[in-house]
């Protein structure tokens, strides 16, 4: 069974680098064909698309955050990262790690979660 | 961006009866919409993907229908578990987009 799991520090000062990993269990990044992402949701709000990535193809990014974001993926580890510089008070949400339905943007849907995990920015 | 709207904010319905909930797309997004439930705590659970198709394990109770720019989620005999807040979200366009979510409360 799928399982995805966030991991990173729960706090970030203003104007620092937030930094978080999704570590997958029960299937390979690498040789299973589907987009895996991040997707936030500030407290008591709704969901932001963050960003997202096919491991042998094209990423797409969230033009909001595009200068700030990078998304990167470590095969051997079966794990990806995200990491947004320059943070404010506004990037204070819960963070979770996602796959979505396929092998294409098309399939833009999300089948998979992980728990999420919370950040907070503040000095 | 597509911008995408959910109303109501909050629908008061009692077990048992059927609720009805809806999203607008600011433009055509054909078929490309999935609905979620969240409930607190929790990351949102798929529930519905291209427009109607049910998720695995989702009971048939939950139906999605529409087409262009206006859809509909909609639960047809409310139980106790599915009081939460439900989204909606297009993949018509690579920059997916969410509603701002529905909460069903109990009536």
């Amino acid at each position: 069974q799928l399982q995805l799991q966030e991991s990173g520090p729960g706090l970030v000062r203003p104007s620092e680098t937030l930094s978080l990993t999704c570590t997958v269990s029960g299937g390979s990044i690498s040789r299973t064909t589907y987009y895996w992402g991040w997707i936030r949701q500030p407290p008591g709000k709704g969901l932001e698309w963050i960003g997202n990535f096919f491991y042998s193809g094209s990423s797409f990014d969230n033009p909001s955050l595009k200068s700030r974001l990078t998304i990167s993926v470590d095969a051997s580890k079966n794990q990806f990262s995200l990491r947004l510089t320059f943070v404010t008070a506004a990037d204070t949400a819960v963070y979770f790690c996602v796959r979505q339905g396929g092998s294409s943007w098309v399939n833009g849907w999300i089948d998979s979660w992980g728990q999420g995990t919370l950040v907070t920015v503040s000095s | 961006e597509i911008v995408m709207t959910q109303s109501p904010a909050i629908l008061y319905v009692s077990p048992g009866e059927r609720a009805t909930l809806s999203c607008r797309a600011s433009q055509t997004i054909t078929s490309d919409l999935a609905w979620y439930q969240q409930k607190p705590g929790l990351p949102p659970r798929l529930l519905i993907h291209g427009t109607s198709t049910r998720a695995s394990g989702v009971p048939a109770r939950f139906s999605g229908s529409g087409s262009g720019t206006e859809f509909t989620l909609t639960i047809s005999s409310l139980q106790s578990e599915d009081f939460a807040v439900y989204y909606c979200q297009q993949y018509n366009d690579w920059m997916y987009t969410f509603g701002q979510g529905t909460k069903l409360e109990i009536k």
